[in-house]
């Protein structure tokens, strides 16, 4: 599986759109992105997931560049509730998913 | 809505004890699987299982085992608890479809061994 690269942290105001970077720079063609997040002490929750295109859920967001060497995860309007680590994962055929340390989101009043 | 159940949150154990973590779904998935979570180290693949009865080792199988009788059951056996079995362990499910294989996680029985 490719690796991908993550802030280790961010902030985001209560009510803004958070945006969070993923690059994956060795990415292959058939690979997907996925993304998932953990708030503390749950397990992983499914956001979205992709290949080329841009998708959207009741969830989020999910931009891929054109090379699809990057991509955004967007959750629109950012509640507390958001806050979690959001892990990026590229995933080709096999059994698991790879979760790396993430990006701790922080959404402030 | 997918739902991934594990049978609790959180056990203490001895060192020596067998340890019996069940994981229930309900969404007819083929795919089970089970991971552990460490700081520092993501989530390891423990054991995995793509139909009843049938289990693959995962990068970490030493000392767990696993039993898959029924399709929305699947459990994982510590055969004899010892204190660096210590973590969070965390049960997943899918349907087959390889890297569109979507996994739903339960969530999580946080496992303390002393």
């Amino acid at each position: 599986d490719a690796k991908t690269t993550q802030p280790p942290s961010m902030d985001c105001a209560e009510g803004r759109a958070a945006n969070l970077p993923c690059n994956h720079s060795t990415i292959s063609g058939n690979e997907y992105v996925y993304w998932y997040r953990q708030i503390h002490s749950q397990g992983p929750q499914y956001i979205i997931h992709g290949l080329k295109n841009n998708e959207t859920n009741e969830m989020a967001s999910l931009i891929i560049t054109e090379d699809r060497k990057s991509s955004t995860l967007i959750l629109p309007h950012a509640t507390l509730r958001d806050t979690a680590v959001y892990y990026c994962i590229v995933r080709s055929t096999g059994n698991q998913f790879y979760f790396g340390t993430g990006t701790s989101l922080t959404v402030i009043p | 809505d997918v739902k991934v159940t594990q049978s609790s949150r959180y056990l203490v154990k001895r060192t020596g004890e067998k340890v019996f973590l069940e994981c229930v779904q309900d969404m007819d998935h083929e795919n089970m699987f089970w991971y552990r979570q460490d700081p520092g180290l993501g989530l390891r693949l423990i054991y995995f299982s793509y139909d009843v009865k049938m289990k693959e080792k995962g990068d970490i199988p030493e000392g767990y085992s696993v039993s898959r009788e029924k399709k929305e059951r699947f459990s994982l056996i510590l055969e004899s608890a010892s204190t660096n079995q210590t973590s969070m362990y965390l049960c997943a499910s899918s349907l087959p479809g390889g890297q569109q294989e979507t996994q739903y996680f339960g969530p999580g029985t946080r496992l303390l061994v002393l």
